[in-house]
Formats: structure tokens, C-alpha cells, sequence
């Protein structure tokens, strides 16, 4: 089974900020890595799919970039609606996992 | 607009079985596979199990924590998906979510287009 780890566990950023959030995985994925935003009360959000491309109707302030082992998403600049969990997510051979969560927090 | 409503959650005894549902609309359901995902509480989202589309032979694959406890089916004449789980343990307690498989053709690419909001299940004597 490939481990997703995500980093940091919790990120305190303001709105205005950047940021970086880390998922490694602990054997190439290649470039088929998923990121989702899941708020308090909804279901999760697919916001990036093959590690780059943004899902229909994502702000163009969310980037994804990696490959193989090493992926980042990218906020360029905090709305007050980014601060959520963030997962990342991959699958092979027919068996999914995702990270355990980034905490986008509001500092 | 893609709609899936997940309905079935609730208390039940450890042993017990619960079947969950997911109703669906905005789409062609016959079309797509199915998941199954869960976010236990203080935890991260765990992958539970997909079913195939009846093209693929409606096949299903599962995570070892709920393999030969949990099946996934489907009725595309009323485009649900259906969780079955037997043997609930405690650790099953979770807010399950029903997801929309995207598989983009010639390439391993599979992702979780879009989800519901969940149905509760607590599993607790």
C-alpha cells in the first residue's frame, strides 16, 4: 500500500498569505495525485486532478505541481473560504489513500 | 447539477448490520463507478470500497479494513448505490460519503469527482 504523508499537519496563515501545503508519497505515483478542501459540515471538494489540473470551477489561485513522490498545492493568496482541510489522494491498483489532512487555520 | 444524497446512518450495536444508500441525479449513473469513502472521528478520509459500472462487469474492490464485512452494489434502473455492512465494529464509526468515480480512459487516472454530505454511523452498545 502507498502511504500518503502530508505536511505540515497545521498551517496558520492570514488571509493575503501563500501557501504551501506537502504530500509525499512513499513510492511513485507518477503524476496521478488528487487534492480535495473539505469544510466543517460538507463533503470534500475536488480541487486538483493529475497532480496540476484544476477542477471545473476551482479559483485559479489554487495550483498543483510534482511528480513521482513529491507533490505541492499552492493557495497564491488567502480568501477567508480557503481555511479548510486539505487531503491529498492517489490510487493504484485499485486501491485508494489519501493523507491524513493539512489544517489550513486562520492566524 | 450533479446530486448524491447518502441516507441509512445511525446508532447500531457492535455485530449489527446497516445498509446505507446513495440517491443520485444529474447524471448518466449507469456511466460511472461508484465509492464508498468514510471520515472517522479525529481522523483523516479512508477509502472503503468502489463498485465498477455494469460495462466493467459491476465488480467492486474493497479496503482490507472492511474486505468480507462491507459490500457495495448498485441499481441503475433507480441510480443508487447501496453500502451493506455486516459485523459493525466500533471502529466503523464514521460520517460515510458517497463519490462519483471519475476514470479518465487510457490512463490510470481515478479521482473523486464529486461527493455528498454524508450519512453518520455510529457503531456503540
Amino acid at each position: 500500500e502507498i502511504v500518503l504523508t502530508q505536511s505540515p499537519a497545521t498551517l496558520s496563515l492570514s488571509p493575503g498569505e501563500r501557501a504551501t501545503l506537502s504530500c509525499r508519497a512513499s513510492q511513485s505515483v507518477g503524476n496521478y495525485l488528487a487534492w480535495y478542501q473539505q469544510k466543517p459540515g460538507q463533503g470534500p471538494r475536488l480541487l486538483i486532478y493529475d497532480a496540476s489540473n484544476r477542477a471545473t470551477g476551482i479559483p485559479a489561485r489554487f495550483s498543483g505541481s510534482g511528480s513521482g513522490t513529491d507533490f505541492t498545492l499552492t493557495i497564491s493568496s488567502l480568501e477567508p473560504e480557503d481555511f479548510a482541510v486539505y487531503y491529498c489522494q492517489q490510487r493504484t491498483n485499485w486501491m485508494y489513500t489519501f493523507g491524513q489532512g493539512t489544517k489550513l487555520e486562520i492566524k | 447539477e450533479v446530486q448524491l444524497v447518502e441516507s441509512g446512518g445511525g446508532l447500531v450495536q457492535p455485530g449489527r448490520s446497516l445498509r446505507l444508500s446513495c440517491t443520485t441525479s444529474g447524471f448518466t449513473f449507469g456511466d460511472y463507478a461508484m465509492s464508498w469513502v468514510r471520515l472517522a472521528p479525529g481522523k483523516g478520509l479512508e477509502w472503503v470500497g468502489f463498485v465498477r459500472t455494469k460495462s466493467y462487469g459491476g465488480t467492486t474492490e474493497y479496503a482490507a479494513s472492511v474486505k468480507d464485512r462491507f459490500t457495495i452494489s448498485r441499481d441503475d434502473s433507480k441510480s443508487i448505490a447501496y453500502l451493506q455492512m455486516n459485523g459493525l465494529k466500533t471502529e466503523d464509526t464514521a460520517l460515510y460519503y458517497c463519490t462519483l468515480v471519475l476514470n479518465i480512459v487510457g490512463t490510470s487516472s481515478s479521482f473523486f469527482q464529486h461527493w455528498g454530505r454524508g450519512t453518520l454511523v455510529t457503531v456503540s452498545s
